[in-house]
């Protein structure tokens, strides 16, 4: 069964450094997806980044980036210019890609990382 | 284009009583997922809904079920409620596949339930 480790429980930065939250993951599958997710004291679970497995190019999205690393299987988040509504739950997830093959659509979830920005 | 919406935002209710959580796909959209999250835990999967018909369901009792209707939209239904029940019930929908390759999941604002 596939699994999701988020080491960091809480995770502090100071306004406008940049942080980087860890996570990995364990799967014997080879095409799949990996998200972070953050989620706001409003709940909204809201899509951060999304990464490809079959892509060896980092996903980026603004201030956001990622490193992924599929032999390690290790997937961290880094923040740059980290602003205060930056602060939240960070959330790593996993989904197998493929629509086939008896495999189930879900998004499995780590524990998440709270991260709070200091001003 | 409207989100992902869930209602109602917060809902009381007692031991043994049953509650029915509902949910708005995104536009496009045509697989509805449920998802329970415990204070201070990750989203766990409950089951997932695609043309009306359940498709994959995670490791919940028979007492969690659901619905989806022709627009999409989607129902959990919660029968002979647990004190453990009490958290927070999020939604999400994805559009089709493409190629055989799932989408990206779209989440609600979430329904908070507490169960005394």
């Amino acid at each position: 069964a596939q699994t999701v480790t988020q080491s960091q429980p809480e995770m502090s930065v100071q306004e406008a450094e940049t942080v980087t939250l860890s996570c990995t993951y364990d799967t014997s599958e080879s095409d799949y997806y990996l998200f972070w997710y953050k989620q706001p004291p409003s709940r909204q679970m809201i899509l951060v980044i999304r990464q490809e497995a079959y892509k060896q190019q980092n996903a980026t999205e603004n201030r956001f980036s990622v490193n992924f690393q599929k032999a390690a299987k290790s997937f961290s988040l880094k923040i740059s210019d980290s602003q205060l509504g930056d602060a939240a739950m960070y959330f790593c997830a996993y989904r197998a890609s493929l629509n086939y093959g008896g495999s189930q659509g879900n998004l499995i979830f780590g524990k998440g990382t709270k991260l709070s920005v200091k001003p | 284009e409207t989100g992902v919406t869930q209602s109602p935002t917060h809902l009381i209710k007692t031991r043994g009583q049953q509650v029915t959580l509902r949910c708005s796909s995104q536009s496009g959209h045509n697989t509805v997922s449920w998802y329970q999250q415990a204070l201070g835990q990750g989203p766990q999967f409950i089951f997932q809904y695609y043309r009306e018909e359940e498709n994959g369901r995670g490791n919940f009792p028979p007492r969690f079920s659901g619905l989806q209707f022709p627009n999409y939209s989607s129902e959990l239904n919660v029968n002979a409620l647990e004190l453990d029940d009490s958290a927070l019930y999020l939604c999400a929908s994805s559009p089709p596949t493409s190629g055989g390759r799932r989408e990206t999941q779209y989440f609600g604002p979430g329904t908070r339930l507490l169960v005394l």
